[in-house]
């Protein structure tokens, strides 16, 4: 395995259900990332893991619960979702903090709640 | 604060014909600027980035964008488009914080028409 893996890739879930996203990333990066992108609008970030601390959380809904139990791996935990929460959720993973890095992206998990 | 604005949520191109996609940046410091680019179903790759040297940047796939302080634009070009450039390309910008503080733009769907 190489890059920012994901999965499940897609998930259809019910407003009642619970489900996790995984994300790992082979890179030994030291900072991980939770997007959500929706169409038409810009990506959101969600949350920001840097050295398996939580450093940013941009007012995410409760129902979204992230962990990161070490460097290489990320969870968000999902329960009681919205069908307005359906999108394509993408994970990240980079190295560094001085602002030039790049993003590495896994392909997502697109994530249908019924 | 920074933000990044993009031009046309869709653009229309002939193959073979200039690709211009246009991207405006506001940052209350020196910025660091980034295209990515999103295949179908893919998440987002690194085509290029401005990090301060040269404010001609080359990317990949023949891709290039010019850094106009100016102007605070940073526009995406490429000479000859393919139909392999058919994707969606967000301009982003970075600010340095201790991990890649990064704001994308809402980004512009390329069509090539064969």
């Amino acid at each position: 395995e190489t890059g920012v893996t994901q999965t499940p890739r897609h998930l259809v879930m019910g407003m009642t259900n619970k489900k996790s996203l995984k994300c790992e990333q082979h890179l030994g990066h030291n900072a991980m990332y939770w997007y959500k992108q929706s169409a038409k609008k810009p990506l959101e970030l969600m949350f920001v893991y840097s050295l398996e601390e939580r450093v940013e959380n941009n007012s995410v809904p409760s129902r979204f619960s992230p962990e990161c139990p070490n460097s290489s791996h990320l969870f968000l935990h999902l329960h009681t979702l919205q069908p307005e929460d359906s999108a394509l959720y993408l994970c990240a993973s980079s190295q560094g903090g001085d602002g030039t890095g790049e993003l590495f992206f896994g392909e997502g998990s697109r994530l249908t709640v019924l | 604060a920074q933000s990044v604005t993009q031009l046309g949520s869709h653009v229309s191109v002939s193959e073979g014909a200039l690709v211009l996609l246009r991207c405006n940046y506001s940052s209350s410091v020196p910025p660091y600027l980034f295209w990515y680019v999103q295949y179908p179903n893919q998440g987002l790759q690194l085509l290029l980035k401005y990090t301060s040297a040269a404010t001609l940047v080359k990317g990949i796939n023949g891709f290039e964008a010019e850094f106009k302080k100016s102007e605070t634009s940073f526009h995406l070009t490429k000479p000859s488009a393919h139909m392999s450039d058919a994707a969606e390309y967000f301009c982003a910008v970075s600010v340095s914080g201790g991990y890649q503080k990064v704001t994308f733009g809402t980004g512009t769907k390329l069509q090539v028409i064969p």
